[in-house]
């Protein structure tokens, strides 16, 4: 069973730029999460995606996007980069549905902003 | 709005004795709970869940309570184990609202210690 993979693990941006994070969900799940890890805080929900569509979105503005394809992996984007987007991005894998079920998460990719 | 809480940042225990970390809600629409681990440089790794219709879950070494009437749940692992010092956080869901959106506490540091 492969795990939850997510790509690149570190990067440097800088302000204003527009950056493009991927993830690669767990064999079987058709559900992926986006959460923002800030330094000392626990995950933030950014997102779902459930079978290519957009099922609930957390408090981020519009300039951060996603994309989830036929094959359950997933993109998330983020425009107009600005130094708070400083963070731990965090994708998380399950199965589907309006019941919780566990998420499986991947190792995160550090995005710094300058 | 801080809906999930974990009053201690940090927490150190020795070795073969209990460890007891406690997390506090707001929400009364939660109903579906969980623990995660994480190491460093690593994604959080789920540990153990519990719905609202339990009052107790337990797996191996680790167990988790459930108190509605006092919207607080905590964990214990016995014994502890120097493998277990980690950042744990507690995390909640609620059904029904579309995304399986998971509302996260902001951690607490475990030490094992020797």
């Amino acid at each position: 069973e492969t795990g939850v993979t997510q790509s690149p693990t570190h990067l440097i941006k800088t302000r204003g730029q527009q950056v493009t994070l991927r993830c690669s969900s767990q064999s079987g799940h058709n559900t992926v999460s986006w959460y923002q890890q800030a330094l000392g805080q626990g995950p933030q929900f950014i997102f779902q995606y459930y079978r290519e569509e957009e099922n609930g979105r957390g408090n981020f503005p519009p300039r951060f996007s996603g994309l989830q394809f036929p094959n359950y992996s997933s993109e998330l984007n983020v425009n107009a980069l600005e130094l708070d987007d400083s963070a731990l991005y965090l994708c998380a894998s399950s199965l589907g549905g309006t019941i919780a079920y566990e998420q499986y998460f991947g190792p995160g990719t550090r995005l710094t902003v300058t | 709005d801080q809906q999930v809480k974990q009053n201690s940042p940090s927490l150190s225990v020795q070795e073969g004795r209990i460890s007891i970390l406690n997390c506090d809600y707001t929400n009364s629409m939660f109903d579906y709970f969980l623990w995660y681990k994480k190491y460093p440089a690593e994604g959080p790794t789920f540990l153990i869940s519990i719905s609202s219709i339990k009052d107790k879950n337990e797996d191996g070494r680790f167990t988790v309570f459930l108190n509605k009437s006092a919207k607080h749940l905590s964990l214990h692992i016995v014994p502890s184990q120097p493998g277990d010092s980690a950042v744990y956080f507690c995390a909640a869901s609620a059904r029904g609202q579309g995304a399986q959106k998971l509302v996260f506490g902001q951690g607490t540091r475990l030490t094992i210690n020797p």
